[in-house]
């Protein structure tokens, strides 16, 4: 069936590391993938999304990449703060969008 | 400031009292959309509305409904509540749809007793 997963339930982390979630997806059909942040006690925040037609995209202190060939998109955090702290959710969208059940990171300072 | 608020944020209530979680954006936004959040299932979609008089199921429907009479607001209806739909509520909206980003409320953490 459909689904959108996470390798790793939680992560830790030393602060300033880099910081790597993973996701597998399952529908190639998918063409949009976007990853959320979301903290204790409040809603998914959005981080970083990429296109299918892009293997690769950069903000601010995060990078998404995105393997079509494995249905395999990741999340990189760099110079993990304490502030990173928080659940990461991906999600692929193509005529609806599925959410992962999410990792937990835990940065220690 | 642009955002998705929602009311009430935490609710305890007893097995078939009717209750309403409202939801309303200040963004313009044409898609909304209604998801639960429960430990390990992740967020599964309830219901959805692409413009005003315009709603569709989603994922987990059953024993909810939904109104969209204006595009700012999109209530969400417990007509029975039963346990079984204690969870996190999520209430989001979008310019465009689905394949946009999508704009979270803060949830409303429902206890169904």
């Amino acid at each position: 069936g459909e689904n959108v997963g996470l390798h790793l339930p939680t992560l830790s982390v030393q602060e300033g590391d880099n910081s790597i979630i993973n996701c597998a997806y399952s529908n190639s059909a998918s063409d949009y993938f976007i990853w959320y942040k979301q903290e204790s006690g409040k809603g998914p925040q959005f981080i970083i999304d990429i296109r299918s037609n892009m293997d690769k995209r950069q903000g601010q202190r995060v990078t998404v990449l995105l393997n079509k060939t494995v249905k395999h998109l990741s999340l990189q955090i760099a110079a993990t703060q304490p502030g990173d702290s928080a659940v990461y959710f991906c999600a692929e969208a193509y005529d609806k969008v599925i959410f992962g059940p999410g990792t937990s990171l835990s940065v220690i300072p | 400031e642009a955002q998705v608020t929602q009311n009430p944020r935490y609710l305890i209530t007893v097995t078939g009292k009717k209750l309403t979680v409202t939801c309303s954006q200040n963004m313009n936004h044409e898609y909304m959309s209604w998801y639960r959040q429960d430990p390990g299932l992740g967020l599964r979609q309830i219901y959805y509305s692409m413009n005003v008089e315009v709603t569709d199921k989603g994922d987990v429907p059953e024993g909810y409904k939904v109104s969209r009479k204006e595009k700012r607001n999109f209530p969400l209806i417990l007509e029975s509540p039963s346990p079984n739909q204690t969870s996190l509520y999520f209430c989001a909206s979008s310019f465009g749809g689905r394949q946009e980003t999508q704009y979270f409320g803060p949830g409303t953490r429902l206890l169904v007793l």
